[in-house]
């Protein structure tokens, strides 16, 4: 069945380098997800990736997919205070088009730390 | 921008109450979604639409019915609140694009039924 896996807690030190990981199942997503989660506030679309590629980088964010294995990662570069949010990864197993649901992962919670 | 707005950040109700949580979004979407956000669980999709007047059921759809009568609103409804019904509410909407089914979310609706 369709399901998204994710850890529930980071822990980084400002500056450094955080990476989320997650694992999905369904191998016909065509699009990939990552959202973040400020305390008190609805989900932002933070990057996305589509399944021919396995890197995208935009700014301090990099996500590698690797189809094979079916796992997804995002690496905030400089981790800063604000980047302390929950971070969740979604599939589109369906693929694009029409009104197909997201399959969200649980969220990894992202404390930074001085 | 993308503006999906919820009636209420914050709701206190009493149980057996019915419940009316309302959403709007300005973009003219085609898609629209309800989801229960609860702390390590992540989000669970209540009922989605598609279209006017149309529904689908969710992953959780019992003890809840959804309406749609305008493309722009989308209302859920609990019909007769339950303690185990207090959670975070998340509405999102989304369109058939290139880049599959990106869901723009709402800030979230925090119920608690006593």
């Amino acid at each position: 069945g369709e399901d998204v896996e994710q850890s529930l807690f980071l822990s980084v030190r400002e500056g450094d380098s955080s990476v989320i990981n997650c694992t999905y199942t369904d191998s016909s997503s065509t699009y990939l997800y990552w959202y973040k989660q400020e305390p008190g506030a609805g989900l932002q679309l933070l990057t996305y990736i589509f399944s021919n590629m396995d890197m995208k980088q935009d700014q301090r964010l990099t996500v590698l997919l690797n189809k094979k294995d079916k796992h997804l990662s995002l690496r905030i570069a400089d981790t800063q205070t604000g980047d302390s949010a929950i971070y969740f990864c979604a599939e589109n197993p369906d693929g694009a088009g029409g009104y197909n649901k997201l399959i969200f992962g649980a969220g990894t919670r992202l404390a930074v730390h001085p | 921008d993308v503006k999906v707005t919820q009636s209420s950040r914050y709701l206190v109700k009493r149980t057996g109450e019915k419940v009316f949580l309302e959403c709007v979004q300005d973009m003219d979407h085609e898609n629209m979604f309800w989801y229960r956000q609860d702390p390590g669980l992540g989000l669970r999709l209540i009922y989605f639409s598609y279209d006017v007047k149309m529904k689908e059921k969710g992953d959780i759809p019992e003890g809840y019915s959804v309406s749609r009568e305008k493309k722009e609103r989308f209302s859920l409804i609990l019909e007769s609140a339950s303690t185990n019904q207090t959670s975070m509410y998340l509405c999102a909407s989304s369109y058939t694009g290139t880049s599959g089914n990106i869901q723009y979310f709402g800030a979230g609706t925090r119920l608690s039924v006593l």
